[in-house]
């Protein structure tokens, strides 16, 4: 099948500092890329979907200026976390559904955050 | 209305047995209906997935029952191997095809040896 890769898998930050997370299509283009954020023993909880080449939409809640969103390629969207707190950590996972995929989305294998 | 509800939150099945997990949804443009399967500090799998014009998908031992005028589908795991302990999310895909999934509570299973 097809394979989303995240990266870094895990990643411990400062409270106050700016983290990165890839996430990255390996062997098809992925027009729509979706965030996710999963606390433990939870259900994921979708935060943004991204297009490539626009701007990302928000669900409802889920502070844009905080969780920022680029999906500059057809096979990679970033999220960035912004101002990291404590409460932040969680489990980030992206899903990407290409464009000749049908409604198929693949998932890739989640980031670690800990916020220090 | 853009609610999944998926029972057991927990299920626990002996070697062999079978494992059945329900999910319930409202909205009836969904249009498409997975599986994911998710170990501990993993990102889900995709399993099986079937759509609303088909009442059953079999992979395997996997099997998808579909009920429409129900708004109700279920995972059937036979044979269930330890193997399988896992957390399983059933989900709908957003009517506005945007790909989008609802995902349902999800349903931590253990298969006793």
């Amino acid at each position: 099948g097809a394979v989303v890769s995240q990266h870094p898998s895990r990643v411990i930050c400062k409270s106050g500092t700016s983290v990165k997370i890839e996430c990255r299509s390996l062997d098809f283009q992925a027009t729509t890329m979706f965030w996710y954020r999963q606390f433990p023993k939870q259900s994921l909880m979708l935060m943004a979907t991204s297009n490539e080449g626009s701007k990302a939409t928000y669900e409802q809640g889920v502070e844009k200026d905080k969780f920022l969103i680029n999906h500059a390629s057809l096979t990679l969207s970033t999220l960035t976390v912004t101002s990291a707190h404590p409460e932040d950590s969680s489990f980030y996972i992206c899903s990407a559904r290409g464009s000749g995929a049908g409604n198929t989305i693949y998932f890739g294998e989640g980031s670690w955050l800990t916020v220090v | 209305q853009q609610q999944v509800k998926q029972s057991p939150q927990s299920l626990i099945v002996q070697k062999g047995g079978i494992s059945i997990i329900n999910c319930a949804y409202e909205n009836t443009a969904f249009d498409y209906f997975p599986w994911y399967q998710q170990f501990p500090g993993k990102g889900p799998a995709l399993l099986i997935a079937i759509r609303p014009d088909v009442s059953e998908k079999k992979e395997g031992r996997f099997t998808i029952s579909f009920n429409k005028s129900a708004k109700q589908f279920s995972l059937h795991i036979m044979d269930s191997q330890p193997g399988d302990s896992a957390t399983y999310f059933c989900a709908a895909s957003d009517p506005g095809n945007t790909g989008k999934l609802i995902f349902g509570q999800g349903t931590t299973l253990q298969v006793k040896p």
